[in-house]
């Protein structure tokens, strides 16, 4: 079955204190690895697309990199204004390869 | 430029009742896509379409739900018989294509409570 699992549920930070978020996958004949910020009562907001094992993305304070298996989130000397909901999707599956799953998310938390 | 809206932003309704949300996407954007999202859930997949018609509507869960796009760009996702269990918040999403190369753009939501 097509999957995607996200930890840790939640996270906090202190200000400048570096961290990793996961996303492990399932899924047969992946066609992209997406990652989301959500803010409260706002839509998802894209951040990255990863596509093949070993690509790499920068943005800011964020990095995001993909294996066969998961894909990390490096936060970077996070600031308050990095506090989210961190969304992991990916699309793909044997027959439905217009799906996309997306995971229950990262709540992340960066105190001043 | 203009965002993807949706309408309303919340709606309440009584079990039993019928709802239109409505989603008027980014200008071009072919792919347009709905999801529903339970609280502390990421979105849950619907339905997508590519110009006008459901390319892929797996994701819908019962035959209560259906969704239209009759001139390939605003969208109306329609709720028959309204349950509990439907309130969420649905979200609507537009891309330039349906290929996954470009990413997609997300509107705020409607925030549906059935009583």
């Amino acid at each position: 079955e097509d999957q995607v699992t996200q930890s840790p549920e939640a996270l906090r930070l202190q200000e400048g204190e570096s961290s990793s978020l996961n996303c492990s996958y399932t899924v047969s004949g992946l066609r992209g690895l997406f990652w989301y910020r959500q803010d409260p009562g706002k839509g998802p907001e894209f951040l990255f697309t990863l596509y093949s094992a070993g690509e790499e993305k920068e943005k800011e304070r964020l990095k995001a990199t993909l294996t066969k298996k998961e894909s990390f989130l490096h936060i970077t000397a996070p600031k308050p204004e990095d506090s989210a909901t961190y969304l992991c999707a990916v699309r793909g599956g044997l027959y439905n390869f217009n799906k996309f799953y997306f995971g229950s998310g990262t709540k992340l938390n960066v105190k001043p | 430029g203009a965002g993807v809206s949706q309408t309303p932003s919340n709606k309440v309704t009584e079990k039993g009742k019928y709802v239109e949300l409505r989603c008027d996407p980014i200008s071009g954007h072919t792919a347009l896509y709905w999801y529903r999202q339970s609280l502390g859930q990421g979105p849950e997949f619907l339905i997508y379409f590519q110009g006008t018609g459901a390319a892929d509507d797996s994701g819908l869960p019962n035959d209560r739900f259906f969704a239209v796009r009759p001139e390939g760009s605003v969208s109306t996702l329609k709720i028959q018989r309204t349950e509990r269990g439907d309130s969420a918040v649905y979200l609507c999403a537009s891309s330039l294509d349906g290929t996954g190369v470009y990413e997609q753009y997300f509107g705020p939501g409607t925030r549906l409570t059935v009583t």
